[in-house]
Parts: structure tokens; C-alpha cells; sequence
């Protein structure tokens, strides 16, 4: 069992529509990371949290560290959002990262 | 550099040559890893390389995998005898450690096929 799982695995939306992709992780962490990751490859960091709530312009992440969950909400979604978003955590001590199989996006115009 | 460089972007060998994959990080971040995305696959860890200490290469596939990283800085993957399971994106990236916890940089990535 992964111990990073991810929901949706696709999700197809259309324009301007609010957006939620979940994660939920098994293990204690001491950050979680949400990746997006566009045709080709190339990964950007979102955001990193270890607590609460982070927002950046039309995304939001939130954490809940007792019920191990997380969620990257995307508000007013637009086309050029359509990627891969992956969660991906760092647990305890270990720095390198633990990944979600990513959550397919599409944003329909 | 303002990011983590990867080098080359992408690289097409034929099975059973060697190659090298060159990933220079972030000045002042102390670490470094390698990680690889497999066609419809999740991105899984390779190697993690921390300031002067021994590196930890739990994630590497097999013995023809071997990275190395010089004077801190740039780190070199290298696969020999590559096979065509070998095709995959390796993405490079970098890390710091401060009082606000630490934050991550990934590279581009490198787009290896092997034919």
C-alpha cells in the first residue's frame, strides 16, 4: 500500500469551476509538499506545509496533521492549470520525499 | 544559477551504452537528490546527498546506478549498460534548512529513452 494516496486520479473540469484534489498519507510527517508537474516533466513547487493553511494567488493548501489529510483547492480554474499535481511528503528525519501518484487535471475552456 | 540546472534535457542512447545525467544545484543548499518518474509511474527517490556525509543510495535500482556528487555542488548520475527500463524522466533537486523548516527546488528534469 502506497503511503501517499491521492484523489482524484483524473479530473476533468470545466472553466471557472472550484477544484479539490485530496491526499491522505499513513505515515508521521514533517512536511508535505504539493508538486505540479506540466507535459515534459518539469516539476514546481506549490507549496510546502507543515500546519493550517497556505494560499497563493487562486490556490489554497490545507492540512489536518491528526486525521493525516491534506487538500490543494484551486479557485476559479482556468486551462492553463490543466498538469499533474502531485502531494508528496517528508516523514520524520528522512529529507528525500515520499510521492502520490499525482492527480491528472484538465481545465476545459 | 537562479534554479537547479539539469543537463542534458534530454538524451536518447541506444541499450547498453553508459550515460551521465548532470544536475547542478542551488548555491548554499546542502542537499541534493535524484529521483526518477517511469513512464505512468510515480516519481520514486534514488539517492540523497547531504553536505559531507556519506550519501544514501537506498532508492537505487541496481549497481549500474551510481551518482556522485563533487565539491558539494554538482552531482553526476551515471547508468551503465543502460536498458530500456531504464526510460524515464530523472528529476534533480535541492534542498535548504533554516529556521522556517526547509523548502525544496526541483530541476527540469531529464527525459532519458533508451533504444
Amino acid at each position: 500500500k502506497n503511503e501517499v494516496e491521492q484523489s482524484p486520479q483524473n479530473l476533468t473540469a470545466q472553466e471557472g469551476e472550484f477544484i479539490t484534489i485530496n491526499c491522505s498519507y499513513s505515515v508521521g510527517i514533517s512536511a508535505l509538499h504539493w508538486l505540479q508537474q506540466h507535459p515534459g516533466g518539469g516539476i514546481v513547487s506549490l507549496f510546502m506545509l507543515s500546519s493550517g493553511k497556505k494560499k497563493h494567488g487562486r490556490l489554497i493548501a490545507t492540512i489536518n496533521i491528526q486525521e493525516k489529510h491534506s487538500s490543494l483547492h484551486i479557485t476559479a480554474s482556468h486551462p492553463r492549470d490543466s498538469a499533474v499535481y502531485i502531494c508528496a511528503v517528508g516523514a520524520g528525519s528522512a529529507r528525500q520525499l515520499t510521492f502520490g501518484s499525482g492527480t491528472q487535471l484538465t481545465v476545459l475552456p | 544559477g537562479a534554479g537547479v540546472s539539469q543537463s542534458p534535457s534530454n538524451k536518447v542512447t541506444e541499450k547498453g551504452k553508459d550515460v551521465e545525467l548532470r544536475c547542478d544545484p542551488i548555491s548554499g543548499h546542502t542537499a541534493l537528490y535524484w529521483y526518477r518518474q517511469s513512464l505512468g509511474q510515480g516519481l520514486e527517490f534514488l539517492i540523497y546527498f547531504q553536505g559531507n556525509s556519506a550519501p544514501d543510495k537506498s532508492g537505487l535500482p541496481s549497481d549500474r546506478f551510481s551518482a556522485e556528487r563533487t565539491g558539494g555542488s554538482v552531482s553526476t548520475l551515471t547508468i551503465q549498460r543502460t536498458q530500456q527500463e531504464d526510460s524515464a524522466v530523472y528529476l534533480c533537486a535541492s534542498s535548504w534548512t533554516g529556521k522556517m523548516g526547509y523548502g525544496y527546488t526541483f530541476g527540469s528534469g531529464t527525459r532519458l529513452t533508451v533504444v
